[in-house]
């Protein structure tokens, strides 16, 4: 079975802290790496679907990267705000139809 | 916009019944999939189907059947309900070919199982 890895489980963090979280996962067969966000009470929603070593996607004061070789994502918030309470789920895809999710970060803003 | 209901958000069912979970999507996707939800465990695959009348096993198959038989419904059967299976399911769709598999999830249906 093949583990996808998010750190740290949770994290709290004040207004306008930056933070980031990570996703690891084995680099053999990659094909993309996807990360949702999931609010309580809505649908996990798509962020970013990243496939190139060293891709960078952005959107807002959001941003991730990717490390196919030594397989690892990274997910950066800049200037968190409490809307951006939420847990954070990695997917790995290796060209089949299902992906592989992480256990997810949770992350709590306090304003 | 991507589409995906359940047909409930909350329900209560007794142990021994039989549970019936029902997905439909609106984008004409390939792919459609059920996962539950448990805290500390992640989202977990329970059967994915490609294609009308096509499913395949997911990682925890056991207790759960499913029934695909027109491209936009996929429903989750449990056959005699557990408390074990009191979790948070999660239908989701996806297209196939030439794409990341980018899935969109429906809003969940919160199963308690008493």
């Amino acid at each position: 079975i093949l583990n996808v890895e998010q750190s740290p489980q949770s994290l709290h963090v004040q207004e306008g802290d930056s933070t980031n979280f990570t996703c690891s996962f084995p680099s053999s067969n990659f094909y993309a790496l996807h990360w949702y966000r999931w609010e309580t009470a809505k649908s996990p929603e798509a962020l970013f679907v990243m496939t190139l070593n060293g891709d960078e996607k952005k959107k807002g004061r959001i941003s991730a990267t990717l490390n196919t070789k030594e397989g690892y994502s990274y997910l950066y918030i800049k200037g968190s705000q409490p809307e951006d309470s939420a847990t954070y789920l990695c997917a790995l895809n290796q060209a089949g139809t299902a992906l592989i999710f992480g256990k997810g970060t949770t992350l709590s803003v306090s304003s | 916009d991507v589409k995906v209901t359940q047909s409930s958000r909350y329900l209560v069912k007794r142990t021994g019944e039989k549970v019936f979970l029902e997905c439909v999507q609106d984008m004409d996707h390939e792919n459609m999939f059920w996962y539950r939800q448990d805290p500390g465990l992640g989202l977990r695959l329970i059967y994915f189907s490609y294609d009308v009348k096509m499913k395949e096993k997911g990682d925890i198959p056991e207790g759960y059947s499913v029934s695909r038989e027109k491209k936009e419904r996929f429903s989750l059967i449990l056959e005699s309900a557990s408390t074990n299976q009191t979790s948070m399911y999660l239908c989701a769709s996806s297209p196939h070919t030439g794409t990341t598999y980018e899935q969109y999830f429906g809003p969940g249906t919160r199963l308690t199982v008493t």
